[in-house]
């Protein structure tokens, strides 16, 4: 198994510039969130989805999108990146009995 | 909605046994966990513990719960250079949140 995936590694955008984030995971699991980390301030949830085709807003959802293509795949949406969007970006996942959540390694975005 | 809060920052000499504390804000939450995130990595499930449980071990791994206190610590004996990572506590809060993660302790082990 290859747990939870993430594409791409590293990102430089430019302000104004617009890019897709991609998350999969191979462990059956309905949950799948977005989070960014910046230093000092932890894990902030972006957007969330409990199942296949439902999302819901997560703490700072602004300036995102998100889409729950199937089961496996959620993908996060910059439609017009802001530098205030630098970050560390982390896809997880859940398992049902625990909630024990499962991350990905990282996607980090520059934005100049 | 559930608040974690852990200190930024832990420095202990490797031999000895590093504390790492967290408190939270929620008394009804069921499940709390402990990550580790190594640098350029992912967080990674080190342990968890269900509410009705006081205390968990697992190795050199020590979970200690507190309710009354709403005191979560992570005991880590004969701490590594390898250990040296930020450690996160999570809550299981419900609501569409569900885990709330505290802000890490950054944990240095000195040879």
């Amino acid at each position: 198994n290859a747990g939870v995936t993430q594409t791409p590694k590293f990102q430089v955008l430019k302000t104004g510039q617009s890019m897709t984030l991609q998350c999969a995971q191979d462990m059956n699991h309905n949950s799948m969130y977005w989070y960014r980390q910046d230093p000092g301030m932890g894990l902030r949830l972006i957007y969330y989805s409990a199942s296949e085709g439902t999302t819901d807003k997560g703490e700072v959802p602004n300036g995102y999108n998100v889409s729950r293509l199937n089961k496996r795949e959620f993908s996060l949406r910059l439609e017009s990146a802001a530098p205030s969007q630098t970050s560390v970006y982390f896809c997880a996942s859940s398992e049902e009995t625990t909630d024990t959540q499962y991350f990905g390694p990282g996607t980090r975005l520059t934005v100049l | 909605g559930e608040d974690v809060e852990q200190s930024l920052f832990l420095s202990v000499r490797e031999g000895d046994s590093s504390v790492i504390n967290c408190t939270y804000t929620d008394s009804s939450s069921t499940y709390l966990y402990w990550y580790k995130q190594e640098p350029g990595a992912g967080l990674q499930l080190l342990t968890y513990i269900f509410s009705n449980m006081d205390m968990k071990q697992d190795q050199r791994l020590t979970v200690l719960l507190n309710k009354k206190d709403k005191h979560l610590s992570l005991r880590i004996a004969d701490t590594q250079t390898g250990d040296s990572a930020i450690y996160f506590c999570a809550v299981f809060s419900g609501g569409y949140q569900k885990v709330t993660f505290g802000t890490g302790t950054k944990l240095q082990v000195i040879p």
